[in-house]
């Protein structure tokens, strides 16, 4: 049974980067048949895909952010991690990470979530 | 990026009672459609992936259906512990988005 579980500092300061890092365990992510999202919901509202990176460490961003999103890899220690840049009281949120399961038929899922962190923006 | 949008915002219902969510897409997504329930403080988990399609451990008491660009999503018999906010996500392209949700409380 996979497990994913976020970890990084809660406050950040306006116009710094947020660093956040998802640790995978009963899992490998260089499976090919999973990518791997970082998906935000702020406080009492809705969800928002921020981006994926997958097995050979490419990257997707959701558009509205691209600007300001890095995802990167370590499979030496089955770890992604999430950069956002310049960040301000909107990018407060509760931080998900996510495996997206590749399905036969062309479609995908988020089969696996961790717990969530929430990040503060705030000076 | 493609809009979805969840019919009702919120419902109130009794246990036992017949409960079924809509959800819409901008335009035609097939079946890649997913439905995720969560409940407070806690992350989303996974009911139905690619619209009808029984994720491993949920009741047959969730039923989704739909393709193009209108789906559903049904639960037969509310319990207790299905009282939460669902979503659907669809995945046919990205940005993958999300629906607004649906809260679904005890009346």
């Amino acid at each position: 049974q996979v497990q994913l579980q976020e970890s990084g500092p809660g406050l950040v300061k306006p116009s710094q980067t947020l660093s956040l890092t998802c640790t995978v365990s009963g899992g490998s992510i260089s499976s090919g048949n999973y990518y791997w999202s970082w998906i935000r919901q702020p406080p009492g509202k809705g969800l928002e895909w921020i981006g994926n990176i997958n097995y050979s460490g490419s990257t997707e961003y959701n558009p509205s952010l691209e600007s300001r999103v890095t995802m990167s890899g370590d499979t030496s220690k089955e770890q992604f991690s999430l950069k956002l840049s310049s960040v301000t009281a909107a990018d407060t949120a509760v931080y998900y990470c996510a495996r997206d399961h590749l399905h036969g038929s062309g479609s995908s899922y988020f089969d696996s979530w961790g717990q969530g962190i929430l990040v503060t923006v705030s000076s | 990026d493609i809009q979805m949008t969840q019919s009702p915002s919120s419902l109130s219902a009794p246990v036992g009672d017949r409960v079924t969510i809509t959800c819409r897409a901008s335009q035609s997504i097939s079946s890649h459609l997913n439905w995720f329930q969560q409940k407070p403080g806690k992350a989303p988990k996974l009911l139905v992936f690619a619209a009808s399609n029984l994720q491993s451990g949920v009741p047959s008491s969730f039923i989704g259906s739909g393709s193009g660009t209108e789906f559903t999503l049904t639960i037969s018999s509310l319990q207790p512990e299905d009282f939460a906010t669902y979503y659907c996500q669809q995945s046919y392209s990205t940005p993958f988005t999300f629906g607004p949700g649906t809260k679904v409380d005890i009346k």
